[in-house]
């Protein structure tokens, strides 16, 4: 089991440049996050699905798009990017959100000039 | 919707105790623990269920008081190796999503 995993570990971007970044797992998991982590704010949700082809908005969805095509496969679509959306981001699968464990990926470090 | 964790931050000497709540301003379905070490993913200690369902990890344990949609954390006997940010997560009830506070860091110096 390779568990979650997040391609690619950096990336520097510049402002108004559009990126996917890459999250898969393999354990069979029907619930996957997008959580984006930034000094003092803790994990803030960006988006979540609950199956394939479910998708919906977490806590800060504005400038990200998600789909969910397969039950392995959950990227994560920045737009156009923005100074404010340098953080660390990481992928999370689980069976489900309520009472499951949530397995997260090593994260990706996403820098935006 | 974020739960609410206190206190901030703690620092410790190994050996001594610490607490850390969480609360949540709606009715919940379930509260997470995580723990997360400087530059690496957060990494899972236990869940409490509505109802009163636990899951314990080494001596680390925690309280749901469902009334209050309050819990905590207890750390006793801290080990050095219990340095880190731990984060709560909360499901509301009817809801789909994992949300988390925004960390309380602990440091545990020898």
């Amino acid at each position: 089991n390779a568990g979650v995993t997040q391609t690619p570990k950096f990336q520097v971007l510049k402002t108004g440049q559009s990126m996917t970044l890459q999250c898969a797992q393999d354990m069979n998991h029907e619930y996957m996050s997008w959580y984006r982590q930034d000094p003092g704010m803790g994990l803030r949700l960006i988006h979540y699905s609950v199956g394939a082809g479910i998708t919906d908005q977490g806590e800060v969805p504005n400038g990200y798009n998600v789909s969910r095509s397969t039950t392995e496969d959950f990227p994560l679509r920045l737009l156009s990017a923005a100074p404010s959306q340098t953080s660390v981001y990481f992928c999370a699968s689980s069976y489900s959100s309520g009472n499951y464990e949530q397995y997260f990926g090593p994260g990706t470090r996403l820098t935006v000039t | 919707q974020q739960p609410v964790q206190s206190p901030q931050a703690v620092i410790l000497r190994e050996g001594e105790d610490a607490v850390i709540n969480c609360s949540s301003s709606k009715a919940l379905y379930s509260v997470h623990w995580y723990r997360q070490k400087h530059g690496e993913a957060p990494v899972f200690l236990m869940i409490l269920l509505k109802g009163g369902e636990q899951k314990g990890h080494e001596k680390i344990s925690a309280s749901f008081n469902e009334k209050k949609q309050q819990s905590s954390l207890y750390l006793t006997a801290s080990q050095l190796s219990y340095s880190g940010t731990y984060f709560c997560g909360t499901v509301i009830q009817g809801a789909q999503k994992l949300v988390f506070g925004q960390g309380t860091r602990l440091t545990i110096n020898p």
